[in-house]
């Protein structure tokens, strides 16, 4: 199947600055990809859509402004959280997939942010 | 809006008994529906879906349109079946609406 990485796998920062987690297709090319936030012992939520050379969509209640996605080639997309707050404490995961997948979803091992 | 609900959080059982996770969905449309698992420190993977209607490690899935539900069974359960499993939705073939989970315990 194909395969998804990210990087990095765990990340802590200091409250207020900035940190960049990287979602790559190892082995075919992701027009579109998704982010989602896991809390502990939760589900999984999407928070956007990523697609190739345009502008990510991002979910009802998802602030824009601070959760940065960027997805300039076929193989990677980035989330970039600004200003990072404990709140923003999270379970990372992203994942490809679409119609070229039959609508399955090839998931990324996560990130886990720490903020402190 | 879609939505989806597993009832159980939680589920154990004893080996070679059988297994029912649960899922209902709710959506206007005709949904596709799948099954992801998640194995101690693995990552999400796709165990099976809707329209394939395919048994995977002995899992089978069966949309139930008047019931709006798509629970997952297995006759005998296995030790190596345990973890975490997801039921989702998609209405168009790309954002995902999953359920919070069940994890699933088999017991030796």
């Amino acid at each position: 199947g194909a395969v998804v990485s990210q990087h990095p796998s765990w990340v802590i920062c200091k409250s207020g600055t900035s940190v960049k987690i990287e979602c790559r297709s190892l082995d075919f090319q992701a027009t579109t990809m998704f982010w989602y936030r896991q809390f502990p012992k939760q589900s999984l939520m999407l928070m956007a859509t990523s697609n190739e050379g345009s502008k990510a969509t991002y979910e009802q209640g998802v602030e824009k402004d601070k959760f940065l996605i960027n997805h300039a080639s076929l193989t990677l997309s980035t989330l970039t959280v600004t200003s990072a707050h404990p709140e923003d404490s999270s379970f990372y995961i992203c994942s490809a997939g679409g119609i070229w997948s039959y609508n399955e979803q090839f998931f990324g091992p996560g990130t886990r942010l720490t903020v402190l | 809006a879609q939505r989806v609900t597993q009832p159980e959080k939680l589920l154990s059982v004893f080996k070679g008994a059988p297994v029912e996770l649960k899922c209902n969905y709710s959506y206007s449309g005709s949904p596709e529906l799948f099954w992801y698992v998640q194995y101690s420190r693995q990552r999400l993977q796709l165990l099976l879906r809707h329209i394939s209607r395919e048994s995977i490690k002995g899992f089978t899935a069966d949309l139930n349109k008047g019931e709006t539900s798509f629970h997952l069974k297995k006759p005998f359960a296995q030790e190596e079946d345990s973890a975490m499993y997801y039921c989702a939705l998609t209405p168009s073939g790309s954002r995902l609406t999953f359920g919070e989970g069940t994890q699933l315990t088999v017991n030796p």
